[in-house]
């Protein structure tokens, strides 16, 4: 039962442009989401997140939408530049759980110069 | 101001041997928790320890996997009479808080099983 959902496997965008990665979610017991960003041979690092009393969080290039009703995030990057071409991995926890998170699958970024 | 360390970075083991594995939280972190990656897939979540405490082990196979994270020293992840399909990336991470808070992860120790 994939709890965490994200559905194209792969994104390829030109540098300068936006990046939208999006992520959608079955569990409505989820309250906090988050993004990480994974290299090869890497551990994943802390983007973004945001909590479900919110429904947009920004930090720099980085913005994450939360729409509840649809169950559905997105990430956004702009403008996106090579070295953000990693995978991107959207991540859900319920309070009660502490901070255990359930991982989607990943989409791959590639951000061509 | 270290990040989580894990070690080791690789392990290589023979199937039928332990595999011990080791994790560093940051400092002042009390939350640690572990996270398999199976080839070609997501983190699947394993077990959530405090100091001394295993919070919740819902996600780690009831047979040959352990954990322990003792009041002085690592975490550690064990892993007894291995087989091939644990080969796998396994990674630590550790929060300051136990509610919704983001948890930084460690490189990964990379298992192979031969």
């Amino acid at each position: 039962d994939q709890q965490v959902k994200q559905n194209s496997p792969s994104l390829s965008v030109q540098e300068g442009r936006i990046s939208i990665l999006n992520c959608d979610y079955t569990n409505s017991m989820f309250d906090y989401f988050l993004w990480y960003k994974k290299y090869p041979a890497e551990g994943p690092t802390f983007l973004i997140s945001i909590s479900s009393i919110k429904d947009k969080n920004e930090d720099g290039r980085f913005t994450v939408f939360l729409n509840k009703s649809a169950k559905h995030l997105s990430l956004h990057i702009v403008p996106s530049q090579p070295g953000d071409s990693a995978v991107y991995f959207c991540a859900a926890s319920v309070e009660t759980s502490g901070s255990r998170l359930t991982f989607g699958e990943g989409t791959q970024l590639t951000v061509n110069p | 101001n270290a990040g989580v360390m894990q070690n080791p970075r690789h392990l290589v083991r023979r199937r039928g041997q332990e595999a011990r594995l080791r994790c560093s939280p940051m400092k002042g972190h009390s939350h640690v928790y572990w996270y398999r990656q199976l080839p070609e897939e997501g983190l699947k979540f394993m077990v959530y320890l405090q100091k001394e405490n295993i919070i919740d082990e819902s996600g780690m196979p009831k047979e040959r996997f352990s954990a322990e994270f003792p009041k002085e020293g690592p975490s550690i992840l064990r892993i007894q009479q291995v087989v091939r399909g644990d080969s796998a990336a396994y990674f630590c991470a550790s929060s300051l808080q136990g509610v919704n808070t983001e948890a930084f992860f460690g490189q990964g120790t990379r298992l192979t099983v031969v």
